[in-house]
Parts: C-alpha cells; structure tokens; sequence
C-alpha cells in the first residue's frame, strides 16, 4: 500500500519557538493532505485540508497564523508550529490523498512536546 | 452534530473472549465509506478495513469481523478468540463523497484491553 511518512517522529521545542513537521508521500502523489491533531485519550481532529499550490483550508478554531501549512509539492506538505506554547503539546498525524482512486494514507505522526 | 458515535469508551475482555464495538454513523450522503482503524501505543494509525456504503456484505478477516447495516446507520466491529496483542484503541470513521475530498470524521474511539 501507499506509504506516507512524516518527520521527525518526536520532538521536544521550548516555549515560544517555532517547529516545523514534515509529511511526505513516499510511492505516490498527494494532491490533497490533511492536518489532524490528537490530544492524549482523544480522537483525531482534522486541523486544515491543503492542496498542493493553493493555500490550506483551516477548521473553525484553528488559527492559521499559528499553524502554518505548506502543500508545496505533490509529495511534501509541512506543517509549522509558531510560537509554540505547552498547550500546543499533541500528536500531529498527517495524511495524504491520491488523485486518482481517492484513498486516504496516514503517516506515523509526529508527537510534539512544548516545555 | 455527531456524525461517528462510538458510546463504548472503554472495554476490557480476558484473553480469548470475543469482543465487539460498536460505531454508529450519520450521513445524508448517498456514496460513503466506512473505515475501522487500530492506533497501538505507538500511536501509529493501523488501517483494518474500508467499506462503502453500496456493499453491505459482511466482511471476515482471520479473527475480525464486520458487520455493516445500513438499516440501522451501523458498522460494528468484532474481534472474536481475543488476543493481548489486541489491546488498542480503535477508531471507527466516515468519509462522504470520497472522491470529492472530504475529510474522515473520526468516532471518539474505543480503548480495548485485553487482560491475559
């Protein structure tokens, strides 16, 4: 099956810095990836939806100047986390649609730990 | 509103008993899919089994099972002879209108454990 990866698995940043998590499709084109966001003991959250050249669309309550998303490729979405805070803290899980069939692929997720 | 309901949060069985989790959808869609996933401590999403809406035959696999109802907007998954391996949490998911790039909307999941 179609692969999607995403990088780094975890990370750990300082209050107030910048993080950014990359999603890759591996043995396929994504023309369509989306953000979810899970906290501890929760589902998954879709974040924003973005399609490669166009700019993401985000899910009411989620900020975008915070959450930056970058579809720049059709292999390569990022996600930049700006300005992190402690309540940032989550697992990022990214995944990524073909065009052709429409399935959905998952990454690994990214757990991200603000301190 | 609610468009996956998965009442049951927690479930603990004993090694070997069958199991079966329940995920309730709604859609007004006429063309959709139906997903079941594993998320093991890991975290890592596990893809089980996806359904569409026109095939209502029920689906087995090694010790898993599907149950998909349309009549009562039901897509129940059983795990039968259950194994520790299978302490996870599942998530059940809807996708409307696959091919037009809506997104999964996610049950709240199910944390199964199973005790040896």
């Amino acid at each position: 099956g179609a692969v999607v990866s995403q990088h780094p698995s975890r990370v750990i940043c300082k209050s107030g810095t910048s993080v950014k998590i990359e999603c890759r499709s591996l043995d396929f084109q994504a023309t369509t990836m989306f953000w979810y966001r899970q906290f501890p003991k929760q589902s998954l959250m879709l974040m924003a939806t973005s399609n490669e050249g166009s700019k993401a669309t985000y899910e009411q309550g989620v900020e975008k100047d915070k959450f930056l998303i970058n579809h720049a490729s059709l292999t390569l979405s990022t996600l930049t986390v700006t300005s992190a805070h402690p309540e940032d803290s989550s697992f990022y899980i990214c995944s990524a649609r073909t065009s052709g069939r429409g399935e959905q692929y998952f990454g690994p997720g990214t757990r991200l730990t603000v301190t | 509103a609610q468009k996956v309901t998965q009442a049951q949060t927690e479930i603990s069985v004993v090694e070997k008993e069958d199991v079966t989790l329940d995920c309730v959808y709604e859609t007004r869609d006429t063309t959709y899919y139906l997903f079941w996933y594993k998320q093991p401590p890991s975290g890592e999403l596990v893809f089980l089994i996806r359904r569409n809406s026109f095939d209502e035959q029920n689906e087995i696999s090694g010790r898993y099972s599907w149950n998909f109802q349309k009549s009562t907007s039901s897509f129940n998954f059983t795990i039968t002879a259950s194994q520790v391996v299978d302490s996870a949490v599942y998530f059940c998911a809807l996708s409307e209108a696959l091919y037009t790039g809506n997104q999964f909307y996610f049950g709240t999941g199910t944390s199964l454990t199973v005790i040896p």
